[in-house]
């Protein structure tokens, strides 16, 4: 089966400008997650999403940071405007059946803010 | 609330001889505990999971892990390791009821021949 699929890959950005990230999780796979992962740091949980719903994005940036998984299948990531602390890559990942089944990663976005 | 330490940031070992890397968590609820690989320039994949049942779990590549509540640890472990397992290693639990992900920092297990 197709894997998460991830885009772009690699993104440069200035500071205060916006950027967008797609993703497409595993065909039939409900459950959807976005992480960021700094440097040197684990992927840290940005949102959760079961079908079209949000079960979690507490740590979601909402002044800046936006999430939206419509039809409940492929899902987008926004940030608007960019800081350069934002620099940082992008999990998209998708799991079956939901939190204590495992989780497929995509590639990942590299974001570059400058 | 939860959180989880990896208590070892880089790890270095030589070829063939074995390894442990210690995770160690923090939760109020009950979780589930995962430890995932991620080899240079790739995603991460699952090695291991702990649900319920036995303590000990194994995974893919020859690794396991043992599930220790009363010190809520998680570490995980090979008794021989290859070159071909430098990655960077996560530890990861999930909240049974809320579902809420938390991941380590991560170790890097860098083997040298």
């Amino acid at each position: 089966e197709a894997g998460v699929a991830q885009s772009p890959r690699y993104k440069i950005i200035e500071k205060r400008q916006s950027v967008a990230f797609w993703c497409n999780p595993i065909s039939g796979h409900a459950t959807l997650y976005w992480y960021q992962q700094i440097l040197g740091q684990g992927p840290k949980l940005l949102i959760q999403f079961q079908n079209n719903g949000v079960v979690d994005d507490s740590q979601l940036p909402k002044d800046r940071f936006s999430a939206e998984r419509l039809k409940g299948v492929d899902s987008t990531l926004k940030i608007q405007p960019a800081k350069l602390e934002d620099s940082a890559v992008y999990l998209c990942a998708s799991s079956s059946r939901g939190f204590n089944y495992e989780q497929y990663f995509g590639p990942g976005t590299r974001l570059t803010v400058t | 609330a939860q959180s989880v330490t990896q208590l070892d940031s880089q790890v270095p070992v030589f070829e063939e001889a074995p390894v442990e890397l210690r995770c160690n968590y923090s939760s109020s609820v009950s979780v589930y505990l995962f430890w995932y690989v991620q080899y240079p320039n790739q995603g991460l994949q699952l090695l291991l999971k702990y649900l319920s049942g036995s303590t000990l779990v194994k995974g893919i590549n020859g690794f396991e892990a043992e599930f220790n509540k009363s010190q809520t640890s998680f570490h995980l472990r090979k008794p021989s390791v290859h070159i071909s397992d430098t990655a960077e290693y996560f530890c990861a639990v999930s909240d049974t009821n809320a579902g809420k992900s938390t991941f380590g920092d991560g170790t890097t297990l860098t083997v040298k021949p």
